[in-house]
């Protein structure tokens, strides 16, 4: 199986611009989550989709917005860029979401706001 | 406040020595712990989960082990290929699928 792809791989946007990202999962996943990876956070946790339906979202402001299609592919907005919001964009898939499964992760996009 | 805590944070070895990544959790209602390894510039790959106290899994030179509060990943006489960051995450009760991460022990292993 073909794993979990996102486009771009990489992205420079001035402050105040407007991004979106995109994902597609593990063929059969129907679960996508987005997580932030920056070197003083860490990996954390933004939103994740399920069935269409944002379900569960991290600690993040508005500006931070995704949705997901009928084919379980998922995109991610920001808005308003910041220079903070420079950062590696990772989408994970899973099958259903459910609490201890494994989620799969896909290479990331990286993101420079200059 | 739900916590994941990894030590080392960086860790150097000569090929061959063998050594063990630690990660303490607390969190309420373990759903699962997870082991990925991440290269400089790629997204985390998955290497193992596991679920209650007292699992072990094996994978070539790893060893994954769990009890009630902590995890250890086990390298036994490593290569300079297994240099990467590793990384441990919760899934914990509550969080649906969510998953906290810890900030990952960077392995070197010189030849």
């Amino acid at each position: 199986k073909a794993g979990v792809t996102q486009t771009p791989r990489y992205l420079i946007k001035t402050r105040g611009q407007q991004v979106t990202l995109s994902c597609s999962p593990i063929s059969g996943h129907r679960s996508v989550s987005w997580y932030q990876q920056t070197p003083g956070q860490g990996l954390q946790f933004l939103f994740e989709y399920f069935s269409e339906t944002q379900r569960n979202k991290g600690n993040f402001p508005g500006r931070f917005s995704g949705r997901q299609f009928s084919n379980s592919r998922s995109e991610m907005n920001v808005s308003t860029l910041e220079l903070g919001d420079s950062a590696l964009y990772l989408c994970a898939s899973s099958a259903a979401g459910e609490q201890g499964e494994t989620q799969y992760f896909g290479p990331g996009t990286r993101l420079l706001v200059l | 406040e739900d916590q994941v805590t990894q030590s080392p944070e960086a860790l150097r070895l000569q090929e061959g020595e063998s050594s063990s990544l630690n990660c303490s959790y607390t969190v309420s209602g373990l759903r699962g712990l997870f082991w990925y390894r991440q290269d400089p510039g790629k997204g985390p790959e998955f290497l193992f989960t596991l679920y209650s106290a007292g699992e072990e899994k094996e994978k070539e030179r790893l060893k994954a082990t769990l009890t009630k509060k902590e995890s250890f990943l086990h390298i036994t006489a490593p290569k300079p290929e297994d240099s990467a960051t590793y990384l441990c995450a919760v899934n914990y009760g509550g969080s649906q699928g969510n998953l906290i991460f810890g900030k990952g022990t960077k392995l070197s292993v010189k030849p």
